[in-house]
């Protein structure tokens, strides 16, 4: 089936650093999905993105919305202990109420 | 404010054995859905049901079934189960395309070991 790469796989960083993660396909998504998933809870979303080019903050989190279609980025500023977890892309193609996700990058942020 | 509740958390099967993992919304959902999570395997569909009355197929669907006979509930059955089932399940709604976004609300997981 259709799949999302999602790089990177893992990211140790210092408190206070910038992250940056992103997920591409070969197939064109209408909507793309960032999620967030703490040890032991589902995921919860964190940004949507619905038009091409869109570009969405909700807090130090902003993220993309490909001009191709085919892509999305999260960026986390000034990273803090507490967005340590697994991040996750998902993607939605026109007509279809179902949702690929990518393989997730793990977070770790070091005090 | 429950939104998706699953149940149980934690269970432990003998290879063999059939159990029913529950999943309920408060959200007047229509789109329900299954996911099973594996260590560097990202989330995969299971199965999914745009509506009462109506389930499909996702991408790993084998030794699973389901039935979607309420609008809030969407019960995952395995029937017989195997050490290869041994994951975390996640049991996920949205609001169908009509209403313009799909927006997936996941519950806490359910997480199980086939011994």
């Amino acid at each position: 089936g259709q799949q999302l790469n999602q790089s990177p796989q893992s990211m140790f960083i210092q408190e206070g650093e910038d992250v940056s993660m992103n997920c591409t396909s070969s197939s064109i998504f209408n909507t793309w999905l960032w999620y967030k998933q703490d040890p032991g809870e589902g995921p919860v979303l964190l940004i949507a993105l619905y038009k091409a080019g869109e570009l969405t903050s909700n807090g130090r989190l902003t993220a993309q919305f490909g001009i191709t279609r085919k892509d999305s980025f999260l960026n986390i500023s000034a990273s803090i202990p507490s967005d340590v977890g697994i991040y996750f892309c998902a993607g939605r193609q026109g007509g279809s109420e179902k949702l690929v996700f990518g393989k997730g990058t793990k977070l770790t942020v070091n005090p | 404010n429950a939104g998706v509740t699953q149940t149980p958390k934690f269970q432990v099967l003998k290879t063999g054995q059939s159990m029913t993992l529950q999943c309920a919304q408060d959200m007047n959902h229509e789109y329900m859905s299954w996911y099973r999570q594996d260590p560097g395997m990202g989330l995969r569909l299971i199965h999914y049901s745009v509506g009462a009355g109506i389930t499909d197929q996702g991408e790993v669907p084998n030794g699973y079934n389901v039935s979607r006979s309420t609008t809030e509930d969407f019960p995952l059955r395995l029937l017989s189960a195997a050490p290869s089932q041994t994951s975390v399940y996640f049991c996920a709604s949205s609001p169908n395309l009509r209403v313009g976004n799909t927006e997936a609300f996941f519950g806490q997981g359910t997480r199980l070991t086939v011994v």
